[in-house]
């Protein structure tokens, strides 16, 4: 089956701009949760969304936010980007029940100018 | 939640066995021990999990001694494909965990021919 795909994979924007970021779950996967890494932070939680509710929350400011759609489909939007906001974002899929294992997608490589 | 110490690198050569063992003293009775590894610019891939004593998969198998305050990720018989950065992961993945994976730095494989 088709697995986790993110959109777009590059993306490029200036200080103070918006940017939305979007990932589709593997089909029948209800959690999705989303990362950023940078090279200095390593891996990082953002925030776990699960049947169009958020349920966990990482350590970001509120600029950082998303949602989830009905068909399990997520969408991350950072707002006022800044340049410590370039990273690789991540976003994982899982069934969504405890020690489930997460199914990465290719991620989107977002650069602040 | 469990802080996990695992070396920074390692080196190996093409059909050698790799061990990457992991330290995790302050492990929760509740928690799991979960491997990813990730390739430059791509998402981390499950590996394996487990709970406690011994956990075989087609990829790797996973050693947990009684007192569960280490584990070690063992590969069998290396190839170059294998050089990625792998991750040790502790959590209970549930309860305020849901959906949030905790990455530490992770350890730098890199197989040689």
């Amino acid at each position: 089956k088709a697995g986790v795909t993110q959109t777009p994979r590059y993306l490029i924007k200036t200080r103070g701009q918006q940017v939305t970021l979007s990932c589709s779950p593997i089909s029948g996967h209800r959690s999705v949760s989303w990362y950023q890494q940078t090279p200095g932070q390593g891996l990082q939680f953002l925030f776990e969304y699960f049947s169009e509710t958020q349920r966990n929350k990482g350590n970001f400011p509120g600029r950082f936010s998303g949602r989830q759609f009905s068909n399990s489909r997520s969408e991350m939007n950072v707002s006022t980007l800044e340049l410590g906001d370039s990273a690789l974002y991540l976003c994982a899929s899982s069934l969504g029940d405890p020690t489930n294992e997460q199914f990465f997608g290719p991620g989107t490589r977002l650069t602040v100018l | 939640l469990a802080k996990t110490t695992q070396p920074i690198s390692m080196d190996s050569y093409e059909g050698q066995e790799v061990n990457i063992t992991c330290s995790h003293n302050n492990i929760a009775t509740n928690d799991y021990i979960t491997w990813y590894q990730q390739f430059p610019s791509q998402g981390p891939r499950f590996i394996i999990q487990g709970y406690k004593t011994k956990v075989t998969n087609e990829v790797a198998s996973l050693f947990i001694p009684a007192d569960r305050k280490s584990s070690t990720l063992s590969l069998p018989r290396v190839s170059l494909s294998d050089t990625a950065v792998y991750y040790c992961l502790v959590g209970d993945m549930g309860g305020t965990s849901y959906g949030k994976l905790t990455f530490g730095q992770g350890t730098i494989l890199t197989v040689h021919p």
